[in-house]
């Protein structure tokens, strides 16, 4: 059963960092491209960026291109999303999903940009 | 980008009744590669988002046949032949033609008269 698990959610002042993690599990790691997705509260969801499954391909929304880097570590079967230069608008549950086309989700992990 | 827009944005329905969502592209979602990149997702309250439906009309391993997809270029659909109570939620289209940026409709919230 494939499975992922994001951590590393939580309050930062604007202006601040943040590193989300997803660990995954019940699939081949490193044959797939990865997803991060996030939803504002009461609001659709957001495409924000993905990563090819060898890390040599990255995209993002506009939004936060120049200040969030996602990246992966095969290994360790694990994805990341640092995200820097927070602001209130970044405030969002990120989830983390299988494949370009989100196949999979996790559960999400909530950030919060408030001073 | 490609923008897509869903229609309605509420839809009451009736228990045991079909309904019928509509996603509309701003371009044409059909690849180089003949395939057409649309997909469906299903997020119940308080639950993460769940694929039902990719490339326009295949269903997901697990979800029920009442779910079908259809359409082509711009304009496609996502029935439910009868709905049920589990179906409350919000539905999504996406759009992941190879390229960014990925996009999303604004979501329609389907409730229970």
């Amino acid at each position: 059963e494939v499975q992922l698990v994001e951590s590393g959610g939580g309050l930062v002042q604007p202006g601040g960092s943040l590193r989300l993690s997803c660990a995954a599990s019940g699939f081949t790691f490193s044959r797939r491209w990865m997803t991060w997705v996030r939803q504002a509260p009461g609001k659709g969801l957001e495409w924000v960026a993905n990563i090819k499954e060898d890390g040599s391909e990255k995209y993002y929304v506009d939004s936060v291109r120049g200040r969030f880097t996602i990246s992966r570590d095969n290994a360790k079967n694990s994805l990341y999303l640092q995200m820097s230069s927070l602001r209130t608008e970044d405030t969002a549950v990120y989830y983390c999903a299988q494949g370009r086309g989100c196949d999979v989700w996790g559960q999400g992990t909530t950030v919060t940009v408030s001073s | 980008d490609v923008v897509l827009t869903q229609s309605p944005l509420s839809l009451p329905v009736t228990l045991g009744q079909p309904a019928s969502i509509s996603c509309r592209s701003s371009q044409s979602l059909v690849y180089s590669d003949g395939n057409t990149y649309l997909t469906w997702f299903q997020q119940r309250p308080g639950q993460s988002p769940r694929r039902l439906i990719y490339r326009v009309s295949k269903r997901d391993s697990g979800v029920p046949d009442r779910f079908s997809g259809s359409g082509s270029g711009t304009d496609f659909t996502l029935k439910i032949s009868r709905v049920e109570a589990d179906d409350v939620g919000i539905y999504y289209c996406m759009q992941d033609t190879p390229g960014p940026p990925w996009t999303f409709g604004q979501g329609t919230k389907v409730e229970i008269k």
